[in-house]
């Protein structure tokens, strides 16, 4: 089975930190991605990877950044927390040519 | 561009009940169709897919959905819920670049 861990289930950070939200995939994906759940909202793309060292915006890109310097690890990084990224996380990987997606458990991020 | 709605924010189910989640997608050509669920504090976990062909598509823990082209549907069914169906429920649209478009979600609650 595929299997998406994630570095935290819960974490709790103050406003102004540097945060790191890191993603491990141990089935050769060549596609890496990060979303941020909100009640009513659904899932929200942040940033999408399809090879090592190469990363795209998705549709809330902004105060986020990330990093895949390997091909299993991808990397989300807030710069300076805010309370308004307060959220849950989810990582999720695919293979190069397939839309199905498979999720980590999700990290619960307060920015306080 | 795509997008996936999902008109039922909340349903409450008796346990043995049969249950049904509506999901309305928008997209131009084939789309490729997806039910995930997550359970409290869980990741997301496929339940179904829908690609081509049979458009009554079966997945795992008893569910199944169909696909009807002329409503832009993908419901999502089980003929007798479960108390463990208790979850959250996320239908996803295949967009560009092998990315997914996901829907608000609809929580189920299931009553004994």
């Amino acid at each position: 089975d595929v299997k998406v861990t994630q570095s935290s289930r819960y974490l709790v950070k103050r406003t102004g930190e540097k945060v790191f939200l890191e993603c491990v995939q141990d089935m050769d994906h060549e596609n890496m991605f990060w979303y941020r759940q909100d009640p009513g909202l659904g899932l929200r793309l942040i940033y999408f990877s399809y090879d090592v060292k190469m990363k795209e915006k998705g549709d809330i890109p902004e105060g986020y950044s990330v990093s895949r310097e390997k091909k299993e690890r991808f990397s989300l990084i807030l710069e300076s927390a805010s309370t308004n990224q307060t959220s849950m996380y989810l990582c999720a990987s695919s293979h190069g040519t397939v839309y199905e997606q498979y999720f980590g458990p999700g990290t619960r991020l307060t920015v306080t | 561009a795509q997008s996936v709605t999902q008109p039922d924010i909340h349903i409450t189910v008796s346990e043995g009940a049969s249950l049904e989640l509506r999901c309305n997608y928008s997209y131009g050509a084939t789309p490729y169709l997806f039910w995930y669920v997550q359970s409290p504090g869980q990741g997301l976990q496929l339940l179904l897919k829908y690609f081509s062909g049979d458009t009554l598509v079966q997945g795992i823990k008893g569910f199944e959905a169909e696909f009807k082209r002329s409503q832009s549907s993908f419901n999502l069914r089980k003929p007798s819920v479960h108390w463990s169906d208790a979850a959250e429920y996320f239908c996803a649209v295949g967009a560009n670049d092998y990315k997914l478009s996901f829907g608000a979600g609809t929580t189920v609650t299931v009553r004994a």
